[in-house]
């Protein structure tokens, strides 16, 4: 069975800082694995998605990466700001048997004071 | 539309009564799907349809979970006899054919107490 860690489960950073928030998954062979974003009280928002052939995707002060031998993924964030507060979550899409269902870690609360 | 929802967004129920939980998907999305999120936890999977083909249930949590899409968009996930452990939010997510390179588009949820 897949199971997807985040570590760590809560972050509180001041602005300005760069941070990098850990995801690992046990079983390598995923399809593709993608970041999310999750405000409270609201559903979520995609944010980078990496296909299990890619290594790294970028989208402005966002990167995240992907190890696949290795089960890992960072999700890399630079010069953060208070509006990055949120909680953020990896999800997986495993290999051919499992369809495209997503499989979640518990995901990291990220704070970022001013 | 412009994006999914869901309603009710907010639902009380007292243990043992029926609820009905609605998902309209993105216009035109033919896959769709429902995870329930417990506090402090990330999504897990319920359930899975194409057009109105449940492909997969493997997820709902018992007998008293039912879900359907009978005409290919809106969706409804029914819980009976409601039970505290019930209780979490519910989201759907909508991609438009399902395939494993396709982002899922979140709604809102549905947050679901049970007393």
């Amino acid at each position: 069975k897949q199971e997807v860690t985040q570590i760590p489960a809560a972050l509180s950073v001041p602005e300005g800082e760069n941070l990098v928030l850990n995801c690992s998954f046990t079983d390598s062979a995923i399809y593709n694995l993608q970041w999310f974003r999750q405000d409270p009280g609201k559903g979520l928002t995609s944010l980078l998605l990496i296909q299990s052939s890619q290594r790294e995707q970028t989208s402005g002060r966002l990167n995240a990466s992907l190890d696949k031998s290795s089960g890992r993924s960072t999700l890399y964030i630079a010069a953060s700001q208070p509006g990055d507060s949120a909680t953020y979550l990896c999800a997986v899409v495993r290999g051919e048997t499992s369809g495209s269902r997503l499989t979640f870690g518990e995901g990291t609360q990220l704070t970022v004071n001013p | 539309g412009a994006g999914v929802s869901q309603s009710p967004r907010y639902k009380v129920a007292k243990r043992g009564q029926d609820v009905a939980l609605r998902c309209d998907p993105i216009s035109g999305h033919v896959s769709l799907f429902w995870y329930q999120q417990a506090l402090g936890q990330g999504p897990e999977f319920l359930t899975y349809f194409q057009n109105e083909a449940q492909l997969d249930k493997s997820g709902l949590p018992s007998d008293r979970f039912f879900a359907e899409r009978p005409e290919g968009s809106v969706s409804t996930l029914k819980i009976q006899r409601t039970q505290q452990e019930d209780s979490a939010v519910y989201l759907c997510a909508s991609s438009l054919e399902g395939g494993r390179t396709e982002t899922q588009y979140f709604g809102p949820g549905t947050r679901l107490l049970v007393l």
